[in-house]
């Protein structure tokens, strides 16, 4: 266990609706990350944030959003939905800000998003 | 960031020695090399990481050459459950890792 915790696991959901995936780093970490991983790729990194404030993007789309709360969980917002948004969405945290080049990620167990 | 080269896919007897190999020729002075390892669609789990010197832990042995362009990540004794996708990252500020080599443990 990591001790990043990310629900649902599973969500089915259709074309064109919103849903929110929550992400809970491990107790004490203040950096969350979000990657997203389809069939034919590998693990895309979408965004990170830090304390609160988003310190990173990478390849996330504008329908896209995230959030770091004050209790530090996290929640990252999927709109507009597309079928190839269909993929495993995974969550990871870690003490340090990312700017140092020292720390390690500790992912959670994804939430599998189906898009019909 | 700096990018790393890996063999898509690797076979490995079990009980022997796995030797992952990754290449990043363009590592700043700063930036430390992981290895991740992603069991099925579980999450990637650490397994270990260097900035200059040669590390072990109980699950890897993690060999950097001299001039940092490249590393070799060992599993000294390999069993089935290390049938996975072993990713090589050189982090700057994010953490990109590519697609990995996947490793098959032959029994």
């Amino acid at each position: 266990d990591s001790g990043v915790t990310q629900t649902p696991k599973h969500l089915i959901t259709a074309t064109g609706q919103r849903v929110t995936l929550r992400c809970s780093p491990r107790s004490g970490d203040l950096s969350v990350y979000w990657y997203q991983q389809s069939l034919d790729q590998g693990l895309q990194f979408l965004i990170q944030y830090y304390n609160g404030e988003e310190r990173a993007k990478g390849n996330i789309l504008e329908r896209f959003s995230a959030q770091q709360f004050p209790d530090l969980h996290s929640e990252l917002n999927l709109s507009s939905l597309e079928l190839g948004d269909s993929a495993l969405y995974f969550c990871a945290s870690s003490a340090e800000s990312g700017a140092a080049t020292n720390e390690k990620l500790f992912f959670g167990s994804g939430t599998q998003l189906s898009v019909l | 960031d700096a990018k790393t080269t890996q063999p898509t896919s690797m076979d490995c007897a079990e009980g022997r020695a796995a030797n992952l190999p990754c290449n990043h020729s363009t590592i700043s002075g700063n930036e430390y090399v992981y290895w991740y390892r992603q069991i099925h669609s579980q999450g990637p789990q650490y397994i270990i990481h260097g900035l200059k010197n040669n590390e072990t832990n109980e699950m890897a042995s993690l060999i950097i050459t001299e001039d940092r362009k490249s590393s070799t990540l060992i599993l000294p004794h390999a069993t089935l459950r290390d049938t996975a996708v072993y990713y090589c990252i050189v982090s700057g500020n994010q953490f990109y890792f590519g697609t990995g080599t996947s490793l098959t443990v032959i029994p």
